[in-house]
């Protein structure tokens, strides 16, 4: 069955360093998410994306946040300074036209940020 | 706005036992609604769906009816088993327009742990 895929699996990094979250959403998907839970949290929808432009954001997403499809398979999150408040479980997923309403997520990137 | 109530965990039952985790839900239109379920070192899986008015979504056992006049989406199942074990999130979907839609809105989930 397919499946989203995520890496790293967890990465830890030092405060104030950038970060890229890297996933493979389903191959036919075409829109694309990045979730993240703090441990004990809801999980939070930070952004949405779709033909080459982000849909919508979270107040979460701000600046240090941005999202990137470089080469039409991989979707990337990038955090640009982390902070510790940034260390969190980050959910990519993604729908397929044809799913409905329906969101596929990936396993998950655990992020520490020391 | 949108939000999701879900019942607070942890929840601890012996195998067989029955299963209720109730969800609430606010939304501004007609939403559709989820359970979704982390296994232990896995990511989020959808377990089953319901899309309007008392439809019921069921999978693997668990079950859930859309209730529009309570506003409710409780997962129940009749006879739980070790291996459901697990953290269950209720969620929404926001009924927007184009490519908006698909905004999940969550609960806090409900961990589930079931023994032998």
């Amino acid at each position: 069955e397919p499946e989203v895929t995520q890496t790293p699996s967890h990465q830890v990094t030092q405060m104030g360093q950038e970060v890229i979250l890297r996933c493979v959403p389903i191959s036919n998907h075409l829109y694309f998410y990045w979730y993240r839970q703090i441990l004990g949290q809801k999980v939070e929808f930070l952004v949405s994306f779709y033909n080459n432009e982000i849909s919508e954001k979270s107040e979460i997403f701000d600046d240090q946040f941005s999202v990137e499809r470089p080469d039409g398979s991989n979707f990337t999150l990038k955090i640009r300074s982390t902070k510790l408040e940034d260390s969190a479980m980050y959910f990519c997923a993604s729908r397929s036209p044809d799913s409905g309403n329906t969101i596929y997520f990936g396993e998950g990137s655990w992020l520490t940020v020391v | 706005g949108n939000s999701v109530t879900q019942m607070e965990g942890p929840v601890t039952l012996s195998e067989e036992a029955f299963l209720t985790i109730n969800c609430t839900y606010t939304a501004t239109g007609y939403p559709s609604l989820f359970w979704y379920v982390q296994y232990p070192g896995e990511g989020l899986q959808l377990l089953l769906k319901a899309t309007k008015a008392d439809d019921k979504g069921s999978n693997k056992g668990f079950e859930a009816t859309y209730r529009k006049e309570t506003t409710s989406f409780h997962l129940e199942k009749g006879s739980v088993q070790v291996s459901d074990s697990a953290v269950y999130f209720c969620a929404l979907s926001d009924p927007g327009r184009g490519s908006t839609l698909g905004r999940l809105y969550f609960g806090r989930g409900t961990q589930l742990t079931v023994w032998p």
